[in-house]
This record gives structure tokens, sequence and C-alpha cells, in this order.
């Protein structure tokens, strides 16, 4: 089955870069999502990114993708203390059509003033 | 257009006591995704509907658990004679039928958080 791997934690200062890894197995996964969680809250998603491209960039976002490593990261630039939550990374298995999503374990953003 | 409604946010159950979790997903969504996230894990998939029908329950315990989604009303992920073990955030999402680009972003609700005691 797929299985989606993250580094639990990240701590960083106040407008420095965040970068968040991610790595996962199904070679058939399609699209790939970063989603975003605050205390108390449910997932937001942030951006996603298609199999078929290297880079997405939004904003303050930009999502690298490593088809070739199965690896997927998400850089923050100028991170705020706003930005401190739960970071999650998800794919999809289109291969299947049902939609179900395959969850990391999250890694939790700690951004200090 | 309101986002995705759960209910309760909160719930507290006895052993052995049912619980029954409550989803409304955003007007024009037939798609509701239940998923179960348990103390600093990841959420975990448990099934998946449209209306009337269960498409995928592969990540739902085979015991205890029921979910369905009626034509009319919202819903319902059921857990009888609930353990300790069930203690845990349920998230519900929904999504529109998939569109022509094959992208399929689920909509996620607040959650509901189990404890049960």
């Amino acid at each position: 089955g797929e299985d989606v791997e993250q580094s639990l934690f990240l701590s960083v200062r106040e407008g420095d870069s965040s970068v968040i890894n991610c790595t996962y197995t199904d070679s058939s996964s399609t699209y790939l999502y970063w989603y975003k969680q605050e205390p108390g809250a449910g997932l937001q998603l942030l951006t996603y990114i298609f199999s078929n491209m290297d880079m997405k960039q939004d904003q303050r976002l930009t999502v690298l993708l490593n088809k070739k490593d199965k690896h997927l990261s998400l850089r923050i630039a100028d991170t705020q203390t706003g930005d401190s939550a739960i970071y999650f990374c998800a794919e999809i298995d289109r291969g299947s059509t049902l939609g179900r999503l395959y969850f990391g374990r999250g890694t939790q953003l700690t951004v200090w003033p | 257009n309101a986002g995705v409604m759960q209910n309760p946010r909160h719930l507290v159950r006895r052993r052995g006591q049912e619980a029954r979790l409550r989803c409304s997903p955003m007007k024009g969504h037939s798609h509701v995704y239940w998923y179960r996230q348990l103390p600093e894990e990841g959420l975990k998939f448990m099934v998946y509907l449209q209306k009337e029908n269960i498409i995928d329950e592969s990540g739902m315990p085979k015991e205890r658990f029921s979910a369905e989604f009626p034509k009319e009303g919202p819903s319902i992920l059921r857990i009888q004679q609930v353990v300790r073990g069930d203690s845990a955030a349920y998230f519900c999402a929904s999504s529109p039928s998939f569109s022509d680009r094959g992208y399929n972003e689920q909509f996620f609700g607040p959650g509901t958080r189990l404890t049960v005691l």
C-alpha cells in the first residue's frame, strides 16, 4: 500500500525559510498535496502539484517534486509566526479513481519570533 | 457558500455507548470521505461514499463501525459500543464530481473530537 513519510518537527526563526520534506512510495500518484492544520482545526489545502511538474510556486510557497526519488518538498519563504502549524503531505491514487488521500504523519512547524 | 459542517465538534462517550458523527458536505458536493486521526498521527482513510452508496469502506474496521450518506440529510459515521481506542479526531471531507482536469480537491470539515471515558 501507499506509504508517506515526513519528519515530525521543524523549528525556524521568523523571517527565515522553512523546508518541509516528504517521501512517498506510490509511483502511480498523479497529484500530491500539502495541507495545513492549525490547533483544533480541520485541514486546509495549501497547494498541490501534478506529477508531470517539477516545481510550482504560489506566493510564499514553493513545491518541488523529484519524481525519480519520490521526494516532495514545501518551502515557505519569509516564515511568519502565523505559519506555525502541522503540515501534512498527501498523495492521491488516481489509478484507482477512488480519490482517497494517503497522508503522512505531519510535520509540526514552530516559528520563533 | 458554507464549508463542510461537522457536528458535534466534541463528543464524550462512556465505554459501550454509541457515537454518531454527522457531516454535511459543501453545497453541490456529492462525494464524502471520512478520515480518522489518532493522537500524533496522520489522517487515515476510513470510508468513501456517494449519495446512497458506499464506494469504498476498506479503511473502516469491520465491526462496530458503519457509515451512510442518505439521499437527504448529512452523512453519518456511527460507532457502536465504543472503546477507549476509538478516541480520536474524525474528519469528514467532501468533493465535487471529478473534474475534467482530474484534480480532486477535498474540502475538510473542522472534525469531531471523540473522547471515550
